[in-house]
């Protein structure tokens, strides 16, 4: 079945740029989306990008997509305090009903 | 302003209770989920549905049940509360046509004592 995953835990330093890396199965992807989650809250959407597409900038943010590889990375510039967060990736599927599989999550601290 | 609010946000109760988790949404979403979300922060989707009188069984086996009598209304319910069902449920709504997003709402903890 389909599968996503991601490294568990990153850390960096408060200032500089902060690379979370995500890698699926399903060739059928659709759309490939990055979700972040705070302490006791749900997952707030960040951004997403269509499997067609190689880049997305977005203010700080950055989204890669190497379809060949299947390697999805967020790219969070001048990473701040409040940037520490779990950071989901997601990927939407037609053999999965337009359902998300979602990976384990990055636990990312920034410290100062 | 378009939302996604579930009720109550923390919930501690007993075993054999039950108890009915709410989520309701008002951006006029057809599909609804409800995600059981682990202590290693995983999620598993547990229910969703396609629009009113549509239910479907996710990944994970639940034994809760939901409901969708209305669009804006996707209630969880479990019958007999057991402690194996403490976790963080999440409820998300999306569109049906792309870009597919899932809106999510903050959550609700539950404990069972």
């Amino acid at each position: 079945g389909e599968d996503v995953e991601q490294s568990l835990f990153l850390s960096v330093r408060e200032g500089d740029s902060s690379v979370i890396n995500c890698t699926y199965t399903d060739s059928s992807s659709t759309y490939l989306y990055w979700y972040k989650q705070e302490p006791g809250a749900g997952l707030q959407l960040l951004t997403y990008i269509f499997s067609n597409m190689d880049m997305k900038q977005d203010q700080r943010l950055t989204v890669l997509l190497n379809k060949k590889d299947k390697h999805l990375s967020l790219r969070i510039a001048d990473t701040q305090t409040g940037d520490s967060a779990i950071y989901f990736c997601a990927e939407s599927s037609r053999n999965y009903g337009q359902n998300f599989v979602f990976g384990p999550g990055t636990r990312l601290s920034v410290l100062p | 302003e378009a939302d996604i609010y579930q009720t109550p946000r923390y919930l501690v109760i007993g075993t054999g209770k039950k108890i009915t988790l709410e989520c309701s949404q008002t951006m006029g979403h057809d599909k609804m989920y409800w995600y059981q979300q682990d202590p290693g922060m995983e999620l598993h989707l547990i229910h969703y549905s396609y629009g009113v009188n549509s239910t479907e069984k996710g990944d994970l086996s639940s034994e809760s049940t939901v409901s969708r009598i209305r669009t804006e209304h996707f209630p969880l319910t479990l019958e007999s509360a057991r402690p194996s069902h403490t976790s963080q449920y999440l409820c998300a709504s999306s569109a049906t046509s792309w870009p597919y997003e899932q809106y999510f709402g903050p959550g609700t903890r539950l404990t069972v004592t």
